[in-house]
């Protein structure tokens, strides 16, 4: 089993609809989770972190975790063509940081 | 601030040769981190380092050295290259560990593609 693992998706929604990104963690340990988008042939730019249970909002971003099931998603309302992005989850532990393969997400107008 | 930088942006290398690709950050941070990321997979730890003097091992440290001499430098040396280390590299800093806490939020430099013949 993979230490994270994303839908590889790609996910393809409606401009103005919601996007739903999820990640699943096999470590129990971890610590912190993080939800990176990184746009084609260019660097990660973190867009949330979330370190307790629950729902963390910013924006139309929402970020959940759920450590029980030890699941992570990122909820994006409203989604727009700029949306349009590779999302990369990562989770912490043992003093590194894990990430998994990505989710594509393609906003069509 | 200019964040995190790295040079080269593109760099293609024959079978054999060796190569040190530079990253700088000027936010002061303890932490920096070096990743490899390949076509359509997330990214791979090589190396990090917990403050000047202190370097250790990631995931895939084979066919890598780096050194941390200063706060701000964080060089990866490439020794003998194979066309299994075409890929883009990231750079990355972060002010505290992983231990917990929005210090430990990792800025990433631009990359640097490379290509191995």
């Amino acid at each position: 089993q993979k230490e994270v693992e994303q839908n590889s998706g790609p996910l393809s929604v409606p401009e103005g609809a919601i996007a739903s990104l999820n990640c699943t963690y096999s470590d129990r340990v971890s610590q912190s989770f993080f939800w990176y988008r990184q746009y084609s042939g260019k660097s990660p730019e973190l867009i949330m972190s979330i370190y307790s249970n629950g729902d963390k909002e910013d924006g139309r971003f929402t970020a959940q975790l759920n450590k029980a099931s030890q699941y992570v998603s990122l909820l994006i309302r409203d989604s727009q063509p700029s949306d349009s992005a590779t999302y990369l989850c990562a989770v912490s532990g043992y003093g590194k940081l894990t990430f998994g393969q990505g989710t594509i997400l393609t906003v069509h107008p | 601030n200019a964040g995190v930088t790295q040079t080269p942006k593109f760099r293609i290398l024959k079978i054999g040769q060796s190569m040190t690709l530079q990253c700088t950050q000027d936010m002061n941070h303890n932490y920096m981190y070096w990743y490899r990321q390949d076509p359509g997979m997330g990214l791979k730890l090589i190396y990090y380092s917990v403050g000047a003097g202190i370097t250790d091992k990631g995931e895939v440290p084979n066919g890598y050295n780096v050194s941390r001499s200063t706060t701000e430098d964080f060089p990866l040396r490439l020794e003998l290259a194979a066309p299994s280390q075409t890929s883009v590299y990231f750079c990355a800093s972060s002010q505290k560990g992983l231990a917990g806490g929005k210090l430990n939020e990792q800025f990433f430099g631009p990359g640097t593609r490379l290509t191995v013949l």
